[in-house]
């Protein structure tokens, strides 16, 4: 069965600092990668995604996110962090060929002013 | 991506009662999904909702407990049956999208509290 691994429950940058997120997966194949977001009281959103191809995946809000199927990682950056960027911060990934998403715990980000 | 509505958008119901949460998507879609986020957790799927057939659940959710229906290609109710406080969650439906339809949009979510 798949599995993710977000490594930090909580993490806190200083804004204008860098963001690392990070997410690890086990899988027999390389499955589709997502990274969502959850801002309080709301829903999630997809911030974005990796199913084939270029490895380095650029997403919405400045974030983006590399595949590295030798680590088995799909780590969420931001070079620059801003205030509206405190949320939740899920790592999912699905089989391919499946619609089934295997979330992990996620990772609540604070960003100190 | 899909518009995806949920009502109601948050409830307070006392336990031994039910709840019947709506999803209304604005295109049509093959797959609904229906997710639970217990307080300060991550999402565990519940069920997979598929017009016209009969709910597909995973471990640990059953049918008497969390009936769900899919009339159509655009809408679907997930009811939350004989509740206690540890049902208190938000639960979510998605739709999939995508040329594979890989990738799962989400409804800003139902919050409920129950007494």
């Amino acid at each position: 069965a798949q599995s993710v691994t977000q490594l930090g429950s909580h993490v806190s940058v200083s804004e204008g600092a860098l963001v690392l997120l990070r997410c690890n997966y086990s899988s027999s194949v390389p499955p589709y990668l997502f990274w969502y977001v959850q801002y309080p009281n709301q829903g999630l959103q997809l911030l974005l995604k990796y199913t084939t191809g270029a490895t380095l995946v650029k997403g919405i809000n400045g974030f983006e996110a590399e595949f590295k199927k030798s680590e088995t990682s799909f780590h969420l950056t931001k070079p620059s962090a801003h205030m509206s960027d405190a949320a939740e911060y899920f790592c999912a990934v699905s089989p391919q060929g499946a619609q089934k998403l295997v979330f992990g715990q996620g990772t609540r980000l604070t960003i100190n002013p | 991506s899909a518009v995806i509505s949920q009502k109601p958008s948050r409830d307070i119901c006392q336990r031994g009662t039910s709840l019947t949460i709506q999803c209304q998507v604005d295109s049509q879609v093959t797959m609904m999904f229906w997710y639970r986020q217990q307080p300060g957790q991550s999402l565990t799927l519940i069920a997979t909702a598929n017009q016209g057939s009969e709910a597909t659940y995973e471990s640990g959710f059953v049918i008497d407990k969390f009936p769900i229906s899919r009339p159509n290609l655009t809408f679907s109710t997930l009811t939350v049956s004989n509740m206690s406080p540890e049902d208190s969650s938000i639960y979510l439906c998605s739709v999939e999208e995508g040329l594979a339809r890989e990738t799962q949009y989400f409804g800003p979510g139902t919050r409920l509290l129950v007494l």
